[in-house]
C-alpha cells in the first residue's frame, strides 16, 4: 500500500521564526516528490519538484531537501511571515506516474 | 489567464441528480488529472489522461463516476445519481507531456454540495 505521511498534521509558529516539517513516502518505484502551498479558497501552488536523492532546492525564503533511499523530504520556511499561512502537501510520484497525496501539514503564523 | 479553469466553482445538488463539471488545461499540456479532496484530507487521485486516453482510474471511482477528454483538450467529470457523500471539492490538474516538467498545475476546484 502507497502511503504519504506528513507531520504535524498542523503547526503555529510565531512571526519571524523559522519552522520545518516531513513528508514521508515509500522508497521504492521513487521517481518524483512535489511540494505544493495551497491557501484557502484558491488552487494548490507547485513549490518544487524534486527527483534526485540529496536534492536540495530553494525558492527565497522556503527550501526543501529530499532523500529517497530513506523516503523523507523536508520543507523549510525561514523566518516565518503571516502570508506563509497555508497547508503544505506533498506529493510522491511512482514511475508508474501514480500519484498520491499526504494530508498536509498546516501551517498557522502568529502575528 | 493561461492556467487551469474549471466551471462551475460550486454547485449544489440534491440526491439523485447529475452533475456533470469541466476541465480546460493549460493548452500545451497533454496529461489531465481528476483529483478529489474532502475536509482534512489531501487530493485523492480519481484518474488520469494522457491526450485523450484515460491511463488510470482509481478504484474510488465508483461506476456512477465517468470521465471523457474527447479531444484531448477539455476534460469533463459526470457523477450520476449523486449522493451526499459524493460533496468534495473537485480538482483538475494538468502538466506537460512525460519527460518534460513534471509540476501539476491545478484549477481552482468546484466545490460540489449535495443535499
Amino acid at each position: 500500500i502507497l502511503n504519504v505521511e506528513q507531520s504535524p498534521q498542523s503547526l503555529h509558529v510565531q512571526e519571524g521564526d523559522s519552522t520545518n516539517f516531513t513528508c514521508s513516502f515509500p522508497s521504492s518505484n521513487f521517481y518524483a516528490l512535489h511540494w505544493y502551498r495551497w491557501e484557502t479558497a484558491k488552487s494548490p501552488e507547485a513549490l518544487f519538484v524534486m527527483t534526485l536523492n540529496g536534492d536540495e532546492k530553494k525558492k527565497g525564503r522556503i527550501s526543501a531537501t529530499l532523500n529517497t533511499k530513506e523516503g523523507y523530504s523536508y520543507l523549510y520556511i525561514k523566518g516565518s511571515q503571516p502570508e506563509d499561512s497555508a497547508t503544505y502537501l506533498c506529493a510522491f510520484m511512482n514511475r508508474d506516474d501514480k500519484i498520491i497525496f499526504g494530508k498536509g501539514t498546516r501551517l498557522h503564523i502568529l502575528p | 489567464d493561461t492556467g487551469v479553469s474549471q466551471d462551475p466553482r460550486h454547485k449544489i445538488t440534491k440526491r439523485g441528480q447529475n452533475v456533470t463539471f469541466r476541465c480546460d488545461p493549460i493548452s500545451e499540456h497533454n496529461r489531465l488529472y481528476w483529483y478529489r479532496q474532502t475536509l482534512g484530507q489531501g487530493p485523492e487521485f480519481l484518474t488520469y489522461f494522457q491526450n485523450e486516453a484515460q491511463l488510470e482510474k482509481s478504484r474510488l471511482l465508483s461506476d456512477r463516476f465517468s470521465a471523457e477528454r474527447p479531444k484531448g483538450s477539455f476534460s469533463t467529470l459526470e457523477i450520476q445519481r449523486t449522493e451526499q457523500g459524493d460533496s468534495a471539492m473537485y480538482l483538475c490538474a494538468s502538466s506537460p507531456p512525460w519527460g518534460g516538467e513534471e509540476t501539476q498545475y491545478f484549477g481552482p476546484g468546484t466545490r460540489l454540495l449535495v443535499l
